[in-house]
């Protein structure tokens, strides 16, 4: 039972190249989640997927797209990165139990530069 | 959105009770709070989390207030492994839409 993996680990860029952020979990979970992290700040929600089938925007959605390939994979694609999106990409899986529960599981991250 | 005010850093001995506090004045009803922390280097794991009434899990004990305007976790014996940063997090619930409020977190230190 691996939990939520991410791939690449890490990953430099040059601004307006395009990456893919893979993640999978293991746990048949119905919800995930992608945030960034930056220095001197918390984690901040980019895109989120309550089920298979459905995506929503977070909390900073620009400069980013999200695709749920299904009930296992959640990945987010940078079309054109910038260096404002220097930071480390957490995903993350929960199981929407209902109302209060909903602890959420993360994976290791990927930090990534542009430079 | 209502957010979470805790101090930016604390200090603790080995094997000595750690109480973190949280402040989250503008919580609403339906809010629950959750307790994550992150180990250097790693993602964020779920700690602990509740509504009302006070919680004990195998990691920690969550206080809460009974106006629900503060909290406070209790790690029982601190030890190295706990040095961590500890995020104060609320659950908003806005119909389908649950989210977690992220805040900038206590970083813990554990004395040997």
């Amino acid at each position: 039972n691996a939990g939520v993996t991410q791939t690449p680990k890490f990953q430099v860029l040059k601004t307006g190249q395009s990456m893919t952020l893979q993640c999978a979990q293991d746990m048949n979970h119905n919800s995930m989640y992608w945030y960034r992290q930056d220095p001197g700040m918390g984690l901040r929600l980019i895109y989120y997927s309550a089920s298979e089938g459905t995506t929503d925007k977070g909390e900073v959605p620009n400069g980013y797209n999200v695709s749920r390939l299904n009930k296992r994979e959640f990945s987010l694609r940078l079309e054109s990165a910038a260096p404002s999106q220097t930071s480390v990409y957490f995903c993350a899986s929960s199981e929407s139990k209902g109302r209060g529960r909903n602890e959420q599981y993360f994976g290791p991250g990927t930090r990534l530069t542009v430079t | 959105d209502a957010k979470t005010t805790q101090p930016n850093s604390m200090e603790s001995n080995e094997e000595e009770p750690v109480h973190l506090p949280c402040n989250h004045s503008t919580i609403s009803g339906t809010d629950y709070i959750h307790w994550y922390r992150q180990l250097p280097s790693q993602g964020p794991e779920y700690v602990i989390h509740g509504l009302t009434s006070n919680v004990n899990n195998r990691m920690a004990s969550l206080a809460i207030a009974e106006d629900r305007k503060s909290s406070t976790l209790i790690l029982h014996r601190a030890t190295l492994r706990d040095a961590a940063v500890y995020y104060c997090i609320l659950r908003v619930n806005a119909g389908n839409n649950r989210k977690l409020i992220w805040g900038l977190g206590t970083s813990l230190a554990v004395n040997p």
